[in-house]
């Protein structure tokens, strides 16, 4: 079993719409959440950072996680064919811990917006 | 501006050569990383490094190498021991200050041929 499952998709949705990703983990000791967002042959960008569970909002990025769960998410609100990209789950431990500084991924999300 | 530089973009590597993939970054970040990525498979951490002459393997470091000779560079080499070395390698870095997002480069596409 994966320390990080997210279904890899495709998801495909028209413009407007509201968008969920979600990730599941089992290592408790992760503290710290990111949503990555990585275009086509490109790195990935840095979208949403998160320490420990509770809402973050970033324009139209919303970015949840619940630790008594292991489940966290990232919603998108009015979705546009700009947000075409594969979105990255990925996660650290805290200080102290062996997963410290070092992030595991998920398997990404491919998400195409079409007009 | 400040950022991570990966050369070459697209690379050829013919059976039983190695290749090193350069890695530059100018935000004085302490760490650095490695990552291979593969359709369907996300990122795999290949190798990294906290601080300079020193470096750590990931997960799957069989076939590779790196070195950390200073705080900018973190070169990787693809050896011809690894067999399936066909995928996209990406390089990242962090501060070491507690801020655990990473910045990454735009990638090599290394091919077999």
């Amino acid at each position: 079993q994966k320390e990080v499952e997210q279904d890899p998709g495709p998801l495909s949705v028209p413009e407007g719409a509201i968008v969920s990703l979600n990730c599941t983990y089992s290592n408790s000791a992760f503290q710290y959440f990111m949503w990555y967002r990585q275009y086509s042959r490109k790195g990935p960008e840095l979208l949403m950072y998160t320490y420990s569970s509770g809402n973050k909002e970033d324009g139209r990025f919303t970015a949840q996680v619940d630790k008594s769960s292991k489940y966290i998410s990232l919603f998108i609100r009015d979705s546009q064919p700009s947000d075409s990209a594969t979105y990255l789950c990925a996660m650290s431990g805290g200080a102290g811990g062996t997963s410290y500084g070092k992030l595991t991924f998920g398997q990404g999300t491919i998400l195409t917006v079409h007009p | 501006d400040g950022g991570i530089t990966q050369s070459p973009k697209y690379l050829f590597r013919k059976e039983g050569q190695n290749v090193t993939l350069s890695c530059e970054q100018n935000l004085n970040h302490d760490a650095m990383y490695w990552y291979r990525q593969d359709p369907g498979q996300g990122l795999r951490l290949i190798y990294y490094s906290q601080i300079v002459n020193d470096f750590q393997k990931g997960d799957i470091a069989e076939g590779y190498s790196v070195s950390r000779e200073k705080k900018e560079s973190f070169p990787l080499t693809v050896t011809s021991a690894q067999k399936n070395p066909t995928a996209f390698y990406l390089c990242a870095s962090r501060t070491g200050q507690g801020n655990y997002g990473y910045t990454f480069g735009s990638g090599t596409r290394l091919t077999v041929v």
